[in-house]
C-alpha cells in the first residue's frame, strides 16, 4: 500500500534546461497537489490537479511553469528553462476529492531541484 | 483570505523536557488546522489535525494541540521531548469553505532542536 511516491528523490539541473518531476498519487486518490519549499520557508500552494484536468493554478508561476496529470501515469511539474531561483524542494500531496472539513494530505517525500 | 504565523522560528529544549510550539491562525471561515512534522531531508508527516470537533485534539508520537477560537491559536505540545522529536514543525491551515478548502496555507516552520 504505497504511499504517494514522487521521482526523482534529488535534481541538478544546469541554466536553461528543463526538469520534469513525477508524482504518483496514492491508489484511489484522483486529486494531485503541487507545493514548491524554498529555503527556510513554508511550503506555497502551486496547482491543483484532477485526472486531466487542471482546477486551480493560482499558485502557479506565469511562465515556464506547467503541470499535467493524464489519465495515465503520473502527475508530470515542468519547469522549462530553468534559473538559478527554482532551486527548492517540490512536493507533491494526494487525496479522494476534498470535502468540508478537510482531514490533511498525504504528502510524498519530495524532490529538491538544484539549478547550477 | 488565511494566514498562519508560527512565533517562534528555532525552540530548544533538553530531552524529557517540555515541548511547546506556538501557532497562530487567521481565517475568514471556520478553519481546519493541522501540524506537520518534516525531518531532516525528509517529506511532510501529518502529526494531528482539528476539524471542527474536539478542541483538544491528540496526534501521533505524544504530540497534542489545543484549539483556541478566542486566541485564534493552536499551540502544539508534548509533555516530555525526546531526541527524536528533533525535526522542522509546521502549523497549516485550511478554510473549511467548499469551494476552495483544499489550498493549505503553511506557517514558515519552527524548528525544534533536543538537547541531550
Amino acid at each position: 500500500n504505497a504511499g504517494v511516491m514522487q521521482n526523482p528523490r534529488h535534481l541538478v539541473r544546469r541554466r536553461g534546461q528543463e526538469a520534469r518531476l513525477r508524482c504518483s498519487p496514492m491508489k484511489g486518490h484522483s486529486h494531485v497537489y503541487w507545493y514548491r519549499q524554498l529555503p527556510e520557508e513554508g511550503l506555497k500552494f502551486m496547482v491543483y490537479l484532477q485526472k486531466e484536468n487542471i482546477i486551480d493554478e493560482s499558485g502557479m508561476p506565469k511562465e515556464r511553469f506547467s503541470a499535467e496529470f493524464p489519465k495515465e501515469g503520473p502527475s508530470i511539474l515542468r519547469i522549462q528553462q530553468v534559473v538559478r531561483g527554482d532551486s527548492a524542494a517540490y512536493f507533491c500531496a494526494s487525496s479522494p476529492p476534498p470535502r468540508v472539513g478537510h482531514y490533511g494530505y498525504t504528502f510524498g517525500s519530495g524532490t529538491r531541484l538544484t539549478v547550477v | 483570505a488565511q494566514s498562519v504565523t508560527q512565533l517562534d522560528s528555532h525552540v530548544s529544549v533538553s530531552e524529557g523536557t517540555p515541548v511547546l510550539l506556538r501557532c497562530n491562525y487567521s481565517s475568514s471561515y471556520s478553519p481546519s488546522l493541522f501540524w506537520y512534522v518534516q525531518h531532516p531531508n525528509k517529506g511532510l508527516q501529518l502529526l494531528l489535525k482539528y476539524t471542527s470537533a474536539a478542541t483538544l485534539v491528540k496526534g501521533i508520537n505524544g504530540f497534542e494541540a489545543e484549539f483556541k477560537k478566542s486566541e485564534t491559536s493552536f499551540h502544539l505540545t508534548k509533555p516530555s521531548a525526546h531526541m527524536s522529536d528533533a525535526a522542522e514543525y509546521f502549523c497549516v491551515v485550511s478554510d473549511s469553505r467548499g469551494g476552495s478548502n483544499y489550498k493549505l496555507t503553511f506557517g514558515k516552520g519552527t524548528l525544534l532542536t533536543v538537547n541531550p
